[in-house]
Parts: structure tokens; C-alpha cells; sequence
């Protein structure tokens, strides 16, 4: 079945530092790759998505390529700041063969010090 | 403006008692999912919808229920057999396959 695995957190970094949070996939079909984010006691936001192959979603500083030779979708940011302080979760939806559901990671938990 | 409403923010629960999770959605969207989220843990996938009159169970769907009777609504029942109801619980729809979701609030289900 599809899976995601993400890089253990907590993952702390002082302000205006570069990131990335490490996410591999498996997945038997052709899926679309996202990374979302949760602010505490809110539910998750689409951060951004690439749905084939050496795509790269952006948003808001962030970047993530679809690397189909490694299965890899790793998040990065330049610089960070105090108010990228969240979980991000790495996940997938595979069309093919999971009805569009989405398999998630577990998170990893950024913390961002002034 | 589009979105998913959860309600309530927090919920209180005896034990021995049913409780509903209500989620509603102004976003066309034809998918629902409900999903459950332990403290420092991932999602799990409770129950989904992809067409009205129709759901399917998910990863953990013992001591759950929903009903999908309208396209916007997606209600969660949390029955007095789910064992471990405290846990916080997020309702997400979804306009196509590979599209992403969009997430409500959330529900705090507290057991006292």
C-alpha cells in the first residue's frame, strides 16, 4: 500500500536559517504530492503540491520538487522566521488505486527561535 | 468566503453517551473525510464520502458512525463504543482526486 515518511522531528532552527524537512514516498501508482501545515489548535492548510514528476510547488518561501527517481518530496525554505513555527505534514493522493484518498506522514513539528 | 465549518470548537462528553460532530462545507466539493488526531501524532482516517448516500469506512471506523445526505454535510456520531473518544478530530473535503484537501477547524472532544 501507499506510505509516507517523514523526518523525525522536533526540528529546531534559529531565525532567518535555511530548512528542510526530509519526506519519501512509496506508492504503487502515479500520486500527487503535498505538504500542509498546522498552526496549534487549528486544523491543516494546504501549503503546496506538485502532481508529476519534477514539478515544483511553492508557496510563501517554501519549495518542494517531486523527485520520482528517489520518491522524494523534501521541504525547503531559505529563511525562516518565528512564524513558521507549526507541523508540517508531508502526504499523498494516488487516483489510481486509492480512490483519491490521502496517505499522510506524521508530521514534524517546527520550532523557530527569534 | 468558501470553506469548511466544524462545530462546536469544543465538545464535553459523559462517558456512556453519543456525541455528533457536525461539518458542513460551501465549496462544491463531491469528497468528505473525517479524520482523528491523538496529541503529537498523525491523522487517521475515521470515515470518508465521495458521493452522497455513500461512505466508506476508514483505518479506524469501530465506534463511529456518519451519514452523508446532503452534499454539503458530513456529520461524525461518536458512539459510547469507541473506547478512547478524547482526541481531536478534523473534517476535510476535497474537490477531485490529486486536488489536496481543504481542512475545517477542528473538534476537541473532551471525555469527563
Amino acid at each position: 500500500g501507499n506510505s509516507v515518511t517523514q523526518m523525525e522531528g522536533p526540528v529546531t532552527l534559529s531565525e532567518e536559517a535555511f530548512l528542510t524537512i526530509n519526506c519519501t514516498y512509496t506508492a504503487t501508482g502515479y500520486p500527487s504530492l503535498f505538504w500542509y501545515v498546522q498552526y496549534p489548535g487549528e486544523g491543516l492548510q494546504l501549503l503546496l503540491k506538485a502532481t508529476k514528476a519534477d514539478d515544483k510547488g511553492s508557496n510563501k518561501g517554501f519549495e518542494a520538487t517531486y523527485r520520482k527517481e528517489t520518491t522524494s518530496f523534501h521541504l525547503e525554505k531559505g529563511s525562516v522566521q518565528v512564524s513558521d513555527s507549526a507541523v508540517y505534514f508531508c502526504a499523498l493522493s494516488d487516483a489510481d488505486t486509492n480512490a483519491g484518498k490521502s496517505t499522510f506522514g506524521d508530521g514534524t513539528t517546527l520550532t523557530v527561535k527569534p | 468566503d468558501g470553506g469548511i465549518t466544524q462545530s462546536p470548537k469544543y465538545l464535553f462528553r459523559k462517558e456512556g453517551q453519543n456525541v455528533t460532530l457536525s461539518c458542513e462545507q460551501n465549496l462544491n466539493h463531491d469528497a468528505m473525510y473525517w479524520y482523528r488526531q491523538d496529541p503529537g501524532q498523525g491523522l487517521r482516517l475515521i470515515y470518508y464520502s465521495q458521493i452522497v448516500n455513500d461512505f466508506q469506512k476508514g483505518d479506524i471506523a469501530e465506534g463511529y458512525s456518519v451519514s452523508r445526505e446532503k452534499k454539503e454535510s458530513f456529520p461524525l456520531t461518536v458512539t459510547s463504543a469507541q473506547k478512547n473518544p478524547t482526541a481531536f478530530y478534523l473534517c476535510a473535503s476535497s474537490m477531485r482526486q490529486g486536488s489536496g484537501y481543504t481542512f475545517g477547524s477542528g473538534t476537541r472532544l473532551t471525555v469527563v
